[in-house]
């Protein structure tokens, strides 16, 4: 399976600024998915990333909050702006993998993010 | 709106016994169906993937598929402490669809 890592592993930040969350995988991969888990909650996804096109966002996320990049088959950033404590956190990339003929999805370690 | 259902438990099961996880899901479209496990403050790590139905096993862990009844379980053999975490289902209708992930079951394993 893909080899995830994330940056930064948390963060602890000021209301109204901004954190950029960076996704490395070790292979190329197609799709790249950003989701947000709040705490004792399940996994709720925040935006699709395909390279070469604009991400795309799941209702209740817009891309003025949550711009993403996908530069290239390998990386990715989730942008988290004008930060509120609500904002508190983890942040998960995950990629799905078709490396062994399957759809599976697999996680990064995740950012916790704490906003003040 | 597409859902997956799961009870949030905790589930307490004695080291030994068998842990019984289940998981039902809307979409009869449904075509791949997962289990991850996620311990308190990690991300979530893939167990098990099945997409026919019928049994998947693998070492202690088997998954179960009836497609008809639109249901999902994970059977944990010899429960151990260490299987103590959060189990969540996930469904994927296939293609590019995205998977929707249940809200997941706490497991807790008594020495």
């Amino acid at each position: 399976s893909a080899v995830i890592s994330q940056k930064p592993s948390r963060d602890i930040c000021q209301r109204g600024t901004s954190l950029t969350i960076q996704c490395q995988v070790d292979s190329q991969v197609t799709m790249m998915f950003w989701y947000r888990q709040q705490p004792g909650q399940s996994l709720t996804l925040i935006a699709t990333a395909n390279q070469g096109s604009e991400a795309t966002y799941e209702s209740g996320f817009v891309i003025d909050k949550f711009p993403i990049s996908r530069p290239n088959l390998t990386f990715s950033t989730l942008t988290v702006s004008n930060m509120s404590p609500e904002d508190s956190s983890i942040y998960l990339c995950s990629v799905e993998d078709k490396g062994t003929n399957t759809d599976t999805q697999y996680f990064g370690p995740g950012t916790r993010l704490t906003v003040l | 709106q597409k859902e997956v259902e799961q009870n949030s438990g905790p589930l307490s099961v004695p080291e030994g016994a068998i842990a019984s996880l289940n998981c039902t899901y809307s979409d009869r479209g449904s075509q791949s169906f997962f289990w991850y496990r996620q311990y308190s403050g990690k991300s979530p790590e893939l167990i098990m993937f099945i997409y026919s139905n019928g049994d998947k096993e693998d070492g202690r862990f088997t998954a179960q598929l009836n497609k008809a009844s639109q249901y999902v379980s994970l059977l944990i053999r010899d429960s151990q402490p260490s299987d103590s975490a959060t189990y969540l289902c996930a469904v994927k209708a296939g293609g590019y669809q995205k998977v929707t992930f249940g809200t997941g079951t706490k497991l807790q394993v008594i020495p």
